[in-house]
């Protein structure tokens, strides 16, 4: 069973807001990604890291940021929160040792701005 | 552009009966294939990979790669009503780190 968890699962905010969604994952994996995905549509990528201080941004343009300090943290902020931000945000992670690219998901983080 | 091709569905099966599930990819390199299954309001959880061609079978699931035709599908024997779900198809190169995801395919199993 995967170890990687997002908090919140559900957080409900006013537009402007400032929020942050937090991923952490316990395996030690050094690639890490963020994935949006509306109800019933296919996944997005957003963002993704290689490891320590390094992140890129993915083939959805996103006004979100991304950070990563630590190896098991890979938080998502977003500075002033929309509704056109409303979706769901997934956190993934991999270790690529062998080259699987097997990608293991947090529970998702599901955003409403109203 | 890296495409990876799935029919949205839905794919309606009885219960019991083999559903099939197919996926078509357009890099000639890709090396690594996987079946994701999701369920609505969930994340994806990976059921199977497949890295060489022919068939790889776990369970009641069987995938199947065929390079030459670039095309991968997943055979779910014995469905049942539990396996209804989304069925992501993801591709990735040898040279990358990312998986290119397909759309999905709703699967339902009705009784």
């Amino acid at each position: 069973e995967a170890d990687i968890y997002q908090t919140p699962r559900y957080l409900v905010i006013g537009t402007g807001k400032k929020i942050t969604l937090e991923c952490s994952q316990t395996m030690g994996h050094d690639k890490m990604y963020w994935y949006q995905q509306d109800p019933g549509m296919e996944l997005h990528l957003i963002h993704y890291s290689y490891g320590v201080n390094s992140t890129e941004k993915g083939d959805l343009s996103s006004e979100s940021t991304v950070s990563r300090i630590r190896t098991e943290h890979f938080p998502l902020t977003l500075e002033s929160a929309r509704p056109s931000h409303t979706s769901q945000y997934l956190c993934a992670s991999t270790d690529l040792a062998g080259n699987t690219g097997e990608l293991f998901f947090g529970e998702g983080s599901r955003l409403t701005v109203l | 552009q890296k495409e990876v091709e799935q029919n949205s569905g839905p794919l309606s099966v009885p219960e019991g009966a083999i559903a099939s599930l197919n996926c078509t990819y357009s890099d000639r390199v890709s090396q690594s294939f996987f079946w994701y299954r999701q369920y609505s309001g969930k994340s994806p959880e990976l059921i199977m990979s497949i890295y060489s061609n022919g068939d790889k079978e776990d369970g009641r699931f069987t995938a199947q790669l065929n390079k030459a035709s670039q095309y991968v599908s997943l055979l779910i024997r014995d469905s049942q009503p539990s396996d209804s779900a989304t069925y992501l198809c993801a591709v990735k190169t040898g040279g990358s780190y990312i998986p290119t995801f397909g759309r999905g395919t709703s699967l339902i199993v009705h009784p």
